[in-house]
C-alpha cells in the first residue's frame, strides 16, 4: 500500500539514450511534482501538475518532458541523456492548496555513464 | 520562488546533546515546512508552521516560526542515533522551495 511509488529505483544508462521514470500515487491527491536532488542534496523542483494540468515548469532543458495521463500518474521522459543529468529524481504529491505537506516517493537514482 | 538559507550545513552532535538548525529568508514567508531525509531515503514531512511566533513540538523536536515570519528553527533535545539524517526547511508559496539542508551525524 505504498503511497507514492516510483519505478525504477535505479537506472544506469549511457549518454545519448532516452529513458522514462514512472510515478503513481494512491492518496487521491490533486497535485504531483518532480524534484531533482543533486550530489550535494539540493532539492530543486522541476515540474508540477494539478489534476493533469501543467502548472509549474521550472528552467529545465526541454529534453525533459513530463506526462500526466491522469491525476494519479506523473511520468518523466528524458531524451538524449547527459552526464549532468545524473541525480536522484523524486516524485511527490500533495492535496490541492499550499497548506499541506508533500508525500515523496522513494526516488530514482539515475546514473549516466 | 522564495529562497531560504539554512545553517549550519553540517552538524556533528554527541549523543545526548541538543542542537539547533536555522532557516532564514530575506522575505516574509507565508508558511514554512520541515522535512527529514534519512541517509539513502526520501524527504519525509515533519511539520508546517503558519502563524507568526508559532511553536510546535513533536517529542524531542521543537519547531519555531519567527515573529516576522522570516526565519524558523528546529531544536532537537537529547539527540539519539535515530536523529541522523538531513533536515530541510522549505518555503511554501505556489511551490515548495527547499533550503540546502542541515546534515546531522551523531557520535555515540
Amino acid at each position: 500500500d505504498t503511497a507514492v511509488s516510483q519505478t525504477p529505483k535505479y537506472l544506469v544508462t549511457q549518454m545519448g539514450n532516452d529513458k522514462s521514470i514512472k510515478c503513481e500515487q494512491n492518496l487521491g491527491h490533486d497535485t504531483m511534482y518532480w524534484y531533482k536532488q543533486d550530489s550535494k542534496k539540493f532539492l530543486k523542483i522541476m515540474f508540477s501538475y494539478n489534476n493533469k494540468e501543467l502548472i509549474i515548469n521550472e528552467t529545465v532543458p526541454n529534453r525533459f518532458s513530463p506526462k500526466s495521463p491522469d491525476k494519479a500518474h506523473l511520468n518523466l521522459h528524458i531524451n538524449s541523456l547527459e552526464l549532468g543529468d545524473s541525480a536522484v529524481y523524486f516524485c511527490a504529491s500533495s492535496p490541492r492548496g499550499s497548506m499541506y505537506g508533500y508525500t515523496f516517493g522513494s526516488g530514482t537514482r539515475l546514473t549516466v555513464v | 520562488g522564495q529562497q531560504v538559507m539554512q545553517i549550519p550545513q553540517y552538524q556533528h552532535v554527541q549523543e545526548g546533546e541538543d542542537f539547533t538548525t536555522y532557516c532564514n529568508s530575506s522575505t516574509t514567508l507565508s508558511n514554512i515546512q520541515w522535512y527529514k531525509q534519512r541517509p539513502g531515503g526520501h524527504p519525509v514531512f515533519l511539520i508546517q508552521l503558519v502563524k507568526s511566533g508559532e511553536v510546535k513540538k513533536q517529542k524531542r523536536l521543537t519547531f519555531q516560526f519567527g515573529e516576522a515570519k522570516k526565519n524558523s528553527s528546529l531544536h532537537i533535545t537529547a539527540t539519539q542515533t535515530t536523529d541522523v539524517g538531513t533536515y530541510f526547511c522549505a518555503a511554501n508559496d505556489y511551490k515548495l522551495s527547499f533550503g540546502a539542508g542541515t546534515t546531522v551525524t551523531v557520535r555515540a
